[in-house]
């Protein structure tokens, strides 16, 4: 099994540009997170699907980011426009569950987003 | 609300010596609860987990984990570090009510040669 896949692993933009991370869940699971990570938060949770239904979004911070997930095997969180405190390292993880907390989240490599 | 606390950023110990870290969570109810290992550049793996039955969990890699109820405390336990577990821990605690794992603010180990 690959594991989570995500891309890419490492982004270097400019403020205002408009970041794609992209996503690829662990076939046959059917919950997916997008989590962010940085020093001075630590790591909170931006959004989780389940069947590729956005469940909670509350953990977005703002209306610059959204995520999608168009199928079981595909998600993306978009910046736009980016600035330079959305830098931090972003991870993927997803989990077989229909109560998606009660069952081991395996988590992607992350990508690490720097905008200057 | 539901939150984690560890309260060691840091901790230094010597190859071969034990190890304890620190978990104390505040939820209402039967928690389950997590600890997870995060390698430089690496994602997240989970080490261990409790939902219910024996409060002494055994997870990967030698570590286990004691439930405590009545300190509602999730510590990490391993006999003998090995210069391979330096890397930084998270505790977490599942939300039953929002479907979310919320983390602890991590603990760092190093350890000493």
């Amino acid at each position: 099994d690959a594991g989570v896949i995500q891309s890419p692993r490492h982004e270097v933009t400019e403020m205002g540009q408009e970041v794609t991370l992209r996503c690829k869940p662990i076939s046959g699971h059917n919950s997916l997170f997008w989590y962010r990570q940085t020093m001075m938060r630590g790591l909170e949770l931006l959004i989780y699907f389940n069947n590729n239904v956005p469940i909670d979004d509350s953990g977005m911070p703002e209306d610059r980011f959204s995520a999608k997930m168009p199928n079981a095997s595909f998600s993306t969180l978009k910046i736009q426009p980016s600035e330079p405190r959305d830098s931090a390292v972003y991870f993927c993880a997803s989990s077989r569950s229909g109560r998606a907390t009660y069952n081991e989240q395996f988590f992607g490599p992350g990508t690490r987003l720097t905008v200057l | 609300a539901q939150s984690v606390t560890q309260p060691d950023i840091h901790i230094t110990v010597s190859e071969g010596a034990s190890l304890e870290l620190r978990c104390n969570y505040s939820y209402g109810a039967t928690p389950y609860l997590f600890w997870y290992v995060q390698s430089p550049g690496q994602g997240l793996q989970l080490l261990l987990k409790y939902f219910s039955g024996d409060t002494l969990v055994q997870g990967i890699k030698g570590f286990e984990a004691e439930f405590k109820r009545s300190q509602s405390s999730f510590n990490l336990r391993k006999p003998s570090v090995h210069w391979s577990d330096a890397a930084e821990y998270f505790c977490a605690v599942a939300s039953s009510n929002t479907g979310k794992l919320i983390f602890g603010q991590g603990t760092t180990l190093q350890v000493k040669p």
